[in-house]
């Protein structure tokens, strides 16, 4: 069973600042290691997502930055826009022949102007 | 594509009464799962489907059943509902294999049993 620790629980960044939430785990995995966004009263949707061989991900204004060695992966929001503010879940899929994903608690932005 | 639809999207139930939660994707993927949502507690899974025909247990199993006849449906059914089912659910898919983590979830629904 993985066990996924997921900081900070709540964020408030400036309009143009940087967004950083932080996500570590347990049990190596070979599957991709996505963030979700979710809005309220709607699904989580998938936000971006990063293989574990690689070291860096970026998507337009998001960035994933994966430390397979520490087991952590964070993602990095630039220039956060008030649109933005919403909480973040990071996942981690399971070890072994199950074929599960482990979500943390949850991160909730506010981008203030 | 309608993506991945649940129904109903809210639902109040009393104690001990049964109920399916319906779900379903166009997407022609292999891998469907149920998740609950409670506050502070992020998204924790029910069970999940590799396939039509295979299903398995999550983490949160008791209480809930599944099947999976068709790859395009997987509902949810509650047995005898109690207080501690009351949250938000959500059904999600995803191509399956290396790509199992990229999933696409539905609306929700807000269940509250009394």
């Amino acid at each position: 069973q993985q066990q996924v620790k997921q900081s900070p629980q709540s964020l408030i960044v400036q309009k143009g600042g940087i967004s950083i939430i932080n996500c570590a785990y347990e049990n190596t995995a070979f599957d991709y290691f996505p963030w979700y966004q979710q809005f309220p009263g709607k699904g989580p949707a998938l936000l971006i997502a990063i293989r574990p061989d690689v070291s860096e991900k970026k998507e337009g204004r998001f960035t994933i930055s994966f430390n397979k060695s520490a087991k952590q992966f964070s993602l990095h929001i630039m220039d956060s826009q008030p649109g933005d503010s919403a909480t973040y879940f990071c996942a981690v899929p399971n070890t072994g022949t199950a074929s599960k994903l482990t979500f943390g608690t949850g991160t909730r932005l506010q981008v203030t102007l | 594509n309608a993506g991945v639809t649940q129904t109903p999207k809210f639902q109040v139930l009393k104690t001990g009464q049964s109920m399916t939660l319906q779900c379903a994707q166009d997407m022609n993927h292999e891998y469907m799962s149920w998740y609950r949502q409670d506050p502070g507690m992020g998204l924790r899974l029910i069970h999940y489907s590799v396939g039509a025909g295979i299903t398995d247990q999550g983490e949160v199993p008791n209480g809930y059943n599944v099947s999976r006849s068709t790859t395009e449906d997987f509902p949810l059914r509650l047995l005898s509902a109690a207080p501690s089912q009351t949250s938000v659910y959500f059904c999600a898919s995803s191509l399956g294999g290396q790509r199992m983590s990229e999933q696409f979830f539905g609306p929700g629904t807000r269940l509250t049993v009394l």
